[in-house]
């Protein structure tokens, strides 16, 4: 069955940390990846997404993704997060023979300032 | 506001009773989802539409759900005899069938608790 793991359920960083989010995917046939991320009190936002071509995915307010085959992984990371940063963050994956969207549980990512 | 609006933001409910959630899509998008999220889990996917036809089901849907979308705009999800367990956020998210790789648009969700 289709299915995506988030291992890490809950990081605290400092301001100025790096960010690494851990996503791996159980996927048959070619996969879309996407990460979406949701601030305190509102709704779910596309923070990026990787359909096909290079695996290194740049998305908003300075975030990026590594789409790695090999190890079923794709990884968000920033070099530096902000106070603002603070959010629920949900990797996500389809098919591209289906419209579905599969989640992983999410990691809820605090920064302390 | 033109992203994806969905009424009533809060329902509340005794166990027995039918409720029915309204979803407004981004107005140029044909495709249209429902999903469902309990606390501490990401959305599940329920339903999805291209216009009007409704082209896929989760098992998730049991025959107490029901969603449509006559016209091809809004739709409505309707959930009968609700029970304790359906108490969840539930999620609709849009899309257009031009848009490279479907990217869906979620609104900010109807929260329903079963009593």
């Amino acid at each position: 069955a289709q299915s995506v793991s988030q291992h890490n359920h809950h990081v605290i960083l400092s301001e100025a940390a790096s960010l690494e989010l851990g996503c791996n995917y159980s996927y048959g046939g070619t996969v879309n990846l996407f990460w979406y991320v949701q601030y305190p009190g509102q709704h779910l936002q596309l923070l990026l997404k990787y359909f096909s071509g290079d695996p290194l995915v740049k998305g908003i307010k300075g975030f990026e993704a590594e789409f790695i085959k090999s190890k079923f992984s794709f990884n968000l990371r920033k070099p530096s997060v902000q106070w603002s940063d603070t959010a629920e963050y949900f990797c996500a994956a389809s098919d591209t023979g289906r419209r579905a969207l599969t989640f992983g549980s999410g990691t809820r990512l605090q920064v302390q300032p | 506001d033109t992203g994806v609006s969905q009424n009533p933001r809060h329902k509340i409910t005794k166990r027995g009773q039918n409720v029915t959630f309204r979803c407004d899509p981004i107005s140029e998008h044909n495709r249209l989802y429902w999903y469902r999220q309990t606390l501490g889990q990401g959305p599940e996917f329920l339903t999805y539409f291209q216009n009007e036809a409704q082209l896929e089901k989760s098992r998730l849907l049991s025959d107490r759900f029901s969603a449509e979308r006559p016209k091809g705009s809004f739709s409505t999800l309707e959930i009968q005899r609700t029970e304790q367990g359906d108490s969840a956020m539930y999620l609709c998210a849009s899309s257009s069938i031009l848009a490279s790789g479907d990217e869906q648009f979620f609104g900010p969700g109807t929260r329903l608790t079963v009593l």
